[in-house]
């Protein structure tokens, strides 16, 4: 069945990094788009970024912009978050999505399209204290 | 960026009873691209409508979406006991993708 796997949370001082993964199976990883979202404790939900199905095209949200990168190996059906000059607020679950647009490997698209995320991981507790 | 604004905070209602759910965008989202997830203590968002109208595989029917430009509403015709939990709006038409604030599902 389609799932995601989120690792490599844990707890770090400000100013260190950390990078997340996330494993994909059961799906075709290379002909989707893929999005991270956290969660801060007792908090709502916040967009953090996103990576189209080639790993060409990626948006921020502004909290992460400049410290928080995403990439995708594709070979690896695994989804990444570079997140560097970490601090306290970055405190949250981490939570890997799959978008729900489907790229056609045969198929040419003039632009990216990113939609609903359709499935979600369990997420990986990051911790960001001195 | 689109800021969603959802109300009301907290909704206490009782199994059996109607749920209504707002949420306002500050400006239009294009093409209906306004989706509605559950999530439960613990647990992982769920997605339950796309395209502000459609429910997503597996979702029943109970749970409707409706609305365009700047007011959607996510309705629960008839509460289930596992309908009590926090649901969030997200709007898709264009970066940054956010989110609304939730509204808290709570037994009465």
């Amino acid at each position: 069945q389609v799932q995601l796997v989120e690792s490599g949370g844990g707890v770090v001082q400000p100013g260190r990094s950390l990078r997340l993964s996330c494993a994909a199976s059961g799906f075709t990883f290379s002909n989707y788009g893929m999005h991270w979202v956290r969660q801060a404790p007792g908090k709502g939900l916040e967009w953090v970024a996103v990576i189209s199905y080639d790993g060409i095209n990626k948006y921020y949200a502004d909290s992460v912009k400049g410290r928080f990168t995403i990439s995708r190996d594709n070979s690896k059906n695994t989804l990444y978050l570079q997140m560097n000059s970490l601090r306290a607020e970055d405190t949250a679950v981490y939570y890997c999505a799959k978008d729900s647009y489907y790229y056609d490997s045969s198929g040419y698209y003039p632009s990216y399209y990113y939609y609903y995320m359709d499935v979600w991981g369990k997420g990986t507790t990051v911790t960001v204290s001195s | 960026e689109i800021v969603l604004t959802q109300s009301p905070g907290t909704l206490s209602l009782s199994p059996g009873e109607r749920a209504t759910l707002s949420c306002r965008a500050s400006q239009s989202v294009s093409s209906s691209y306004l989706a509605w997830y559950q999530q439960k203590p613990g647990q992982a968002p769920r997605i339950l409508i796309y395209g502000a109208s459609s429910r997503a595989t597996g979702i029943p029917d109970r749970f409707s979406g409706s609305g365009s430009g700047t007011d959607f509403t996510l309705t629960i015709s008839r509460l289930e006991p596992e309908d009590f939990a926090v649901y969030y709006c997200q709007q898709y038409g264009g970066s940054p993708y956010t989110f609304g604030q939730g509204t808290k599902l709570e037994i009465k």
